[in-house]
């Protein structure tokens, strides 16, 4: 059974830092390409970054470009979302997606950037 | 990127069929044949239900289909069923740079 398990979300100050993480199972990870979707609450998806299979293809939506970083390790069976210098309008719920047609998503983490 | 357009809400009743439409550009859904749908039940991750156009994945009931009229797509759900209640997204490929942009949502209700 495909499983993907997002982690790390929680409460963070403006400017602040998080890093989230997606564990992946019942699949072949590494021949998968990946990405991070976002939800604010009550609203609707937005694609946040995407990651080619081996990790040598990134791209990044222009309202978060600069300040995430994708990176995946194929050897863990992991994705990773580094987030820096987050802004309120980053609150949201992350899912991370698989598959060449975002066929597969985690369960999500809610991020909320308050003081 | 802008979202591409879709209505707020949409019902039908149980045994219907409904359309939801899917307005882009000749960048995005009129440029290429990467038209996807997910349903979103509250509170649960989205759910992919058609890609490239008209496309389903194993499990989806063919009561799904999906078709592309230049700059549109649209999804079209037969005989609804009560557990069709929920948030659907389109989403299509609008180049390398940006493999998704997805839709403003639409709310199915079953009558």
């Amino acid at each position: 059974e495909v499983q993907l398990v997002e982690s790390g979300g929680g409460l963070v100050q403006p400017g602040g830092s998080l890093r989230l993480s997606c564990a992946a199972s019942g699949f072949t990870f590494s021949s998968y390409e990946m990405n991070w979707v976002r939800q604010a609450p009550g609203k609707g998806l937005e694609w946040v970054s995407y990651i080619s299979s081996s990790g040598s293809t990134i791209y990044y939506a222009d309202s978060v470009k600069g300040r995430f970083t994708i990176s995946r390790d194929n050897a863990k069976n992991s994705l990773y979302l580094q987030m820096n210098s987050l802004r309120a309008e980053d609150t949201a719920v992350y899912y991370c997606a698989g598959g060449d047609y975002c066929d597969y998503w985690g369960q999500g983490t809610l991020v909320t950037v308050s003081s | 990127q802008s979202a591409l357009t879709q209505p707020p809400s949409a019902s039908g009743s149980p045994g219907q069929s409904v359309t939801i439409s899917c307005t882009g550009t000749s960048s995005d859904v009129g440029g290429y044949n990467y038209v996807s749908w997910y349903q979103q039940h509250p509170g649960k991750a989205p759910k992919l239900m058609i890609y490239e156009v008209s496309k389903r994945p194993s499990g989806v009931p063919d009561r799904f289909s999906g078709s592309k009229s230049g700059n549109t797509a649209s999804l079209t759900v037969s005989g609804l069923q009560a557990e069709d209640e929920a948030d659907y997204y389109c989403s299509s490929y609008a180049g390398s740079n940006n493999p998704y942009v997805f839709g403003t949502g639409t709310k199915v209700t079953v009558l």
